[in-house]
């Protein structure tokens, strides 16, 4: 089982809807979970920390269930310039400082 | 914050030929260092990763050597180039403060 799944898409979606992307995580001891964006050809950017109580930044909202260890992403009222991959990250079994990524999952917003 | 710098951008290399991609970083003292490759539609795999000057973890057996002459430098080296070799290179620094992973821009390493 990879440590960091996540349905690699695309997703198409036209602008203003809303899109929902899952991923799972194999270990349990995990503590950090991390929403990274990649846009073609570039370097992952960091979109936003999970917080085990859910957490919010304008479209963006991103929730933790660490009983059935997923994570989720909801970006409303999409833009064209959302289009890009988002990687879902978690810290690995040796620590908070060794991240663990996701394959990531594309997003294709169309006008 | 953490900025990253990496050379060159991008890099053909022949098969068998050596390699050494820098990264220098500047920011917060003592960073946490990595290097991944992300293959074509593939995920970032860590290859490398430091905690201090000389300290090097190895996460994958491979062709490819990392060393860390200095806080803020990071070298990748290989003695003799693969195919399976191409990829995109990043360098990466831990933030303490910020909790974050920030990347530098890459290098996209042909090997022909």
């Amino acid at each position: 089982r990879k440590e960091v799944e996540q349905d690699p898409g695309p997703f198409n979606v036209p602008e203003g809807a809303t899109v929902a992307f899952n991923c799972t995580y194999s270990n349990s001891a995990s503590q950090s979970f991390f929403w990274y964006r990649q846009d073609c050809r570039k370097e992952p950017k960091l979109l936003m920390s999970v917080y085990s109580s859910g957490n919010e930044d304008g479209r963006f909202t991103a929730q933790l269930n660490r009983a059935s260890q997923y994570i989720s992403l909801l970006i409303r009222d999409s833009k064209l310039s959302d289009s890009a991959t988002y990687l879902c990250v978690v810290n690995g079994p040796a620590g908070f400082q060794k991240l663990v990524f996701g394959t990531g999952t594309r997003l294709l917003v169309s006008p | 914050s953490q900025t990253i710098h990496q050379w060159p951008a991008t890099l053909v290399q022949p098969v068998g030929s050596p390699l050494s991609l820098e990264c220098t970083v500047e920011g917060t003292s003592n960073p946490n260092l990595y290097w991944y490759r992300q293959a074509a539609g593939r995920g970032l795999q860590l290859l490398f990763y430091s905690v201090g000057i000389g300290q090097i973890s190895s996460e994958v057996p491979q062709n490819l050597s990392a060393s860390r002459p200095q806080d803020r430098q990071f070298i990748l080296s290989s003695k003799k180039l693969l195919l399976s070799d191409s990829g995109f290179y990043l360098c990466a620094a831990w933030d303490s403060e910020s909790y974050e992973q920030y990347f530098g821009p890459g290098t996209r390493l042909t090997v022909t």
